[in-house]
């Protein structure tokens, strides 16, 4: 079991450019999360997957913010134009549906906008 | 509306003595708890669940953690901290859906 794995691990961009952060689900698992983490605000879910399809997007803090997930594989999270209020720690996780399944996490991209 | 408390931000102990960080929780439904531990530069790992059974829930490293319904409480603990206990610790509770609310996070600190 490879886990959650995410790349890059580190983003340096400058306001304005483009970013795209990418995450691979452990194979098996149909329920996908991309979080945020600061200090300020903590954990945040910005969107739910499940079975590829977007469920819950309530989270993503504005239009510059966009999410897919093609296929069971791969998801990716882009940020267009960035700003340095995203500078943050986005993680990725996957579980399988069902009440109770854990969440497990990627080891994070940390992105800095400047 | 499920939240989570975590009581202190920060926890400092000697290794060897007892850890106790301390959660308390909101639901409008029987909850789903749980406690992740977070080491530096890496994602949130498991530590242990509580969904239904047992009130006193055993997990990995040697924590475990009591479902008190009472005190709307899931407290963590370890009996003697070790150096590699140092990490920061989330618990989070779950409404029986997808959606996980976490707490702010505990950090501990462990003293030779």
């Amino acid at each position: 079991d490879a886990g959650v794995i995410q790349s890059p691990r580190h983003e340096v961009t400058e306001m304005g450019q483009e970013v795209t952060l990418r995450c691979k689900p452990i194979s098996g698992h149909n329920s996908l999360f991309w979080y945020r983490q600061t200090m300020m605000r903590g954990l945040e879910l910005l969107i739910y997957f499940n079975n590829n399809v977007p469920i819950d997007d309530s989270g993503m803090p504005e239009d510059r913010f966009s999410a897919k997930m093609p296929n069971a594989s791969f998801s990716t999270l882009k940020i267009q134009p960035s700003e340095p209020r995203d500078s943050a720690v986005y993680f990725c996780a996957s579980s399988l549906t069902g009440v109770g399944s854990p969440l497990h996490f990627g080891n994070g991209t940390r992105l800095t906008v400047t | 509306a499920q939240s989570v408390t975590q009581l202190g931000s920060h926890v400092s102990v000697s290794e060897g003595a007892l850890v106790l960080l301390r959660c308390n929780y909101s639901s409008s439904v029987p909850p789903y708890l749980f406690w992740y531990v977070q080491y530096p530069n890496q994602g949130l790992q498991l530590l242990l669940k509580y969904t239904t059974g047992a009130t006193l829930v055993k997990g990995i490293n040697g924590f475990e953690a009591e479902f008190k319904k009472s005190e709307t409480s899931f407290h963590l603990t370890k009996p003697s901290a070790h150096m590699s206990d140092a990490a920061e610790y989330f618990c989070a509770v779950s409404d029986r859906d997808y959606k996980l609310s976490f707490g702010a996070g505990t950090t501990v600190t462990v003293r030779a």
